[in-house]
């Protein structure tokens, strides 16, 4: 079982619709969680961080964690074609800070 | 610095050579972090300093990989005896775990190609 799961799309939503991309994870001692955004031959940045269960808002952003589930997700409201990118899910993991990355999700925001 | 610098950007190298990979992280981020990115992968984790010492290189492939951060600041990774297998992205990154958030800011990358 890979640490980090994410399905590996493409996801194809049309502008202004919500999109949601999922990831679960496999160490149940996990405390933290992103979502890192890459655009194509480009690094990846951070756009989401959570820490506790429950939902967390930032603009058109909304990042979901679930602990018992093992769960987390990234919904982008409004989506917009700039918003065409890999979505990747990071696991901060274990006693030390290992940082785990999903497979990513690709998104495409069609105009 | 302002940011994270790699260097080189490109690397083409022949199988069987060595090859050194530089990394300058963020002045006063203490966690440095190497990753490999292969083309339609995530990042796939290979080693994290903290400090001047390795805290787990669990992802390091063979023995063929080795990093160093002599001083807590900048750090290289070396790869002997290139595979065309090594041929990817790979990413440094650096953030201060201390401050609760281990927050990654990754450099541009350096893309190594083995023929």
């Amino acid at each position: 079982q890979k640490e980090v799961e994410q399905n590996s799309g493409p996801l194809s939503v049309p502008e202004g619709a919500i999109a949601s991309l999922n990831c679960t994870y496999s160490d149940r001692g996990s405390q933290s969680f992103f979502w890192y955004r890459q655009y194509s031959g480009k690094s990846p940045e951070l756009i989401m961080s959570i820490y506790s269960n429950g939902d967390k808002e930032d603009g058109r952003f909304t990042a979901q964690l679930n602990k018992a589930s093992q769960y987390v997700s990234l919904l982008i409201r409004d989506s917009q074609p700039s918003d065409s990118a890999t979505y990747l899910c990071a696991v901060n993991s274990g006693g030390y800070q290992k940082v785990t990355f999903g497979t990513g999700t690709k998104l495409q925001v069609i105009p | 610095g302002a940011g994270v610098s790699q260097t080189p950007s490109n690397k083409v190298t022949e199988k069987g050579k060595y090859v050194e990979l530089r990394c300058d992280p963020i002045s006063g981020h203490t966690a440095l972090y190497w990753y490999r990115q292969s083309l339609g992968q995530g990042p796939e984790f290979l080693i994290y300093f903290q400090g001047t010492g390795a805290a787990d290189d669990s992802g390091l492939p063979n023995d063929r990989f080795f990093a160093v951060r002599p001083e807590g600041s900048v750090s290289t990774l070396k790869i002997q005896r290139t595979e065309r297998g090594d041929s990817a992205v790979y990413l440094c990154a650096s953030s201060v775990p201390e401050s609760g958030a281990n927050v990654l800011t990754f450099g541009a990358g350096s893309r190594l190609t083995v023929l």
